[in-house]
C-alpha cells in the first residue's frame, strides 16, 4: 500500500490568486495523477504527472491553469491558477504502484473554497 | 469515451438492511471495475475490483460482479452497518491507468 500526504488540507483563497497543492508518497511510485471532484460532480482527471518531464493533461485541462510540477519519484504539485468561484473543488492526488488496473491510492484531497 | 453510470442517492438504510448500488458502464475493450468509498472525512479507498468478465470482487461483505452482457458491476451487502455509511464510487479502468468515476452515492445507514 502507500501513505498519501496532501497538504493543504482546506483553503479559503481570493479569486484571482494561485494555490499549490503539495502531493507526498512514503515510496517511489511511477505513476502520479491529480483528480478535481467539482461539488455534486464526479472525480475528473486533471492530469498525469510525469517524473522529468511535462505533465499530460486530459481534454480541457491546460498547463497554464493548472501548473504541475513532479520534481522525483515521490512528489507532486499541482497549482490551480488565477482562481474563480468556479475552481471551488477537492482536488484530490492519486498513485499507483504497480503501473496500472490494479489499484489506485488516494491522498484525503484538498478541499479549496474560490471566493 | 468511457463513462460510469451510478444510481444517484442519497440512499438511506436501517441497520441490517439489503444493499444495492447499481453501476453501469460504457467503455471499448475490456475495462478492470471497481468500487471506491469514502468514509467522512477520509480519503478514497478501494473497496473491490474485478478484472475481467463474470469475476465477483468481494471484501467486508460487499459483493459486485462483472456482467459484461448488461455491462454492469452492481455493488451488493446483505446486512449493511452503522459503520458503512459512506460515499460509494463506482470506477472504471483501461490499460492507459486512468480512472473514470461515477458520480458517487451517498449511503447513510441508521441504526
Amino acid at each position: 500500500s502507500a501513505v498519501i500526504s496532501q497538504k493543504p488540507s482546506r483553503d479559503i483563497c481570493q479569486r484571482g490568486t494561485s494555490l499549490t497543492i503539495q502531493c507526498q508518497v512514503d515510496s517511489q511510485v511511477t505513476m502520479m495523477f491529480w483528480y478535481r471532484q467539482q461539488p455534486g460532480q464526479s472525480l475528473t482527471l486533471i492530469a498525469t504527472a510525469n517524473q522529468g518531464s511535462e505533465a499530460t493533461y486530459e481534454s480541457g485541462f491546460v498547463i497554464d491553469k493548472f501548473p504541475i510540477s513532479r520534481p522525483n519519484l515521490t512528489f507532486s504539485t499541482l497549482t490551480v491558477s488565477n482562481m474563480s468561484p468556479e475552481d471551488s473543488s477537492i482536488y484530490l492526488c492519486s498513485v499507483d504502484l504497480a503501473g496500472g488496473n490494479t489499484e489506485a491510492f488516494f491522498g484525503q484531497g484538498t478541499r479549496l473554497t474560490v471566493v | 469515451g468511457d463513462s460510469v453510470t451510478q444510481m444517484e442517492g442519497p440512499v438511506t438504510l436501517s441497520e441490517e438492511a439489503f444493499l444495492t448500488i447499481n453501476c453501469t458502464y460504457t467503455a471499448t475493450g475490456y475495462p478492470s471495475l471497481f468500487w471506491y468509498v469514502q468514509y467522512p472525512g477520509e480519503g478514497l479507498q478501494l473497496l473491490l475490483k474485478a478484472t475481467k468478465a463474470d469475476d465477483k470482487g468481494s471484501n467486508k461483505g460487499f459483493e459486485a460482479t462483472y456482467r459484461k452482457e448488461t455491462t454492469s458491476f452492481h455493488l451488493e451487502k446483505g446486512s449493511v452497518q452503522v459503520s458503512d455509511s459512506a460515499v460509494y464510487f463506482c470506477a472504471l479502468s483501461r490499460s492507459n491507468y486512468k480512472l473514470t468515476f461515477g458520480k458517487g452515492t451517498l449511503l447513510t445507514v441508521n441504526p
